[in-house]
């Protein structure tokens, strides 16, 4: 079975800090797809990185990067020079094919506060 | 470019009363479609989902049904609501056979 852990449930941080949330997950299917969403205040999740099983180069976008490490199982999520606009919940997901049709399972999320 | 809408944004509701939540994608055919629900605690929980119309498989015995009349349709029914059923629902959309979801911007339920 497939199982998402975020083990920060909460964090604060003033603005302009850099700011790192972990995601360990577990599968035992050796193709697999790792994700990571935000959900601010309003609600809607709103899609910011996939990785498959195979990629494990690690990328930056703008102030955001991720730490792909198969060999910890991990998936971090890394922001730099934090924003007041970056405070949300931040829910890592995993997913694997299936007749669910790539069916999400997501972390219990960790809310990030940055404060001015 | 495709657009996901949900309707109502919220919902208010006394207990044993029905829901019909509805979810459309627009801009793309054949989705695969998923309701997700995001109960207090924030976790989020697949209800179903489809891989056409009138398919439907359901991820966890509830009190909740879904239905696909159309192929970019998505409805989120129960005949009489209980307390438990209160949450955050979210439909999200996938290309068929692609694994990235993308969701809507979701119906806050509340059961009274």
């Amino acid at each position: 079975a497939q199982k998402v852990t975020q083990a920060q449930t909460e964090i604060s941080v003033v603005e302009k800090e850099d700011v790192t949330l972990d995601c360990v997950y577990e599968t035992r299917d050796t193709t697999y797809y790792l994700f990571w969403y935000k959900q601010p205040p309003s609600g809607e999740l709103v899609f910011l990185i996939r990785r498959n099983s195979f990629d494990e180069q690690n990328e930056i976008s703008g102030r955001y990067s991720w730490n792909f490490q198969k060999s910890t199982s991990s998936f971090n999520f890394t922001i730099t020079a934090s924003q007041v606009v970056d405070s949300a919940v931040y829910f890592c997901a995993l997913s694997e094919a299936s007749d669910s049709g790539y069916a999400l399972n997501f972390g219990k999320g960790t809310s990030l506060l940055v404060t001015p | 470019s495709q657009t996901i809408h949900q309707w109502p944004a919220t919902l208010v509701q006394p207990v044993g009363s029905p829901l019909s939540l509805e979810c459309t994608v627009e801009g793309t055919s054949n989705p695969n479609l998923y309701w997700y629900r995001q109960a207090a605690g924030r976790g989020l929980q697949l209800l179903f989902y489809s891989v056409g119309i009138g398919q439907i498989s359901s991820e966890v015995p509830q009190n909740l049904s879904a239905s696909r009349p159309q192929d970019r349709q998505f409805i989120l029914s129960s005949k009489k609501l209980l307390l438990s059923d209160s949450g955050f629902y979210l439909c999200a959309w996938s290309v068929r056979g692609r694994d990235t979801q993308y969701f809507g911007p979701g119906t806050r339920l509340t059961v009274l």
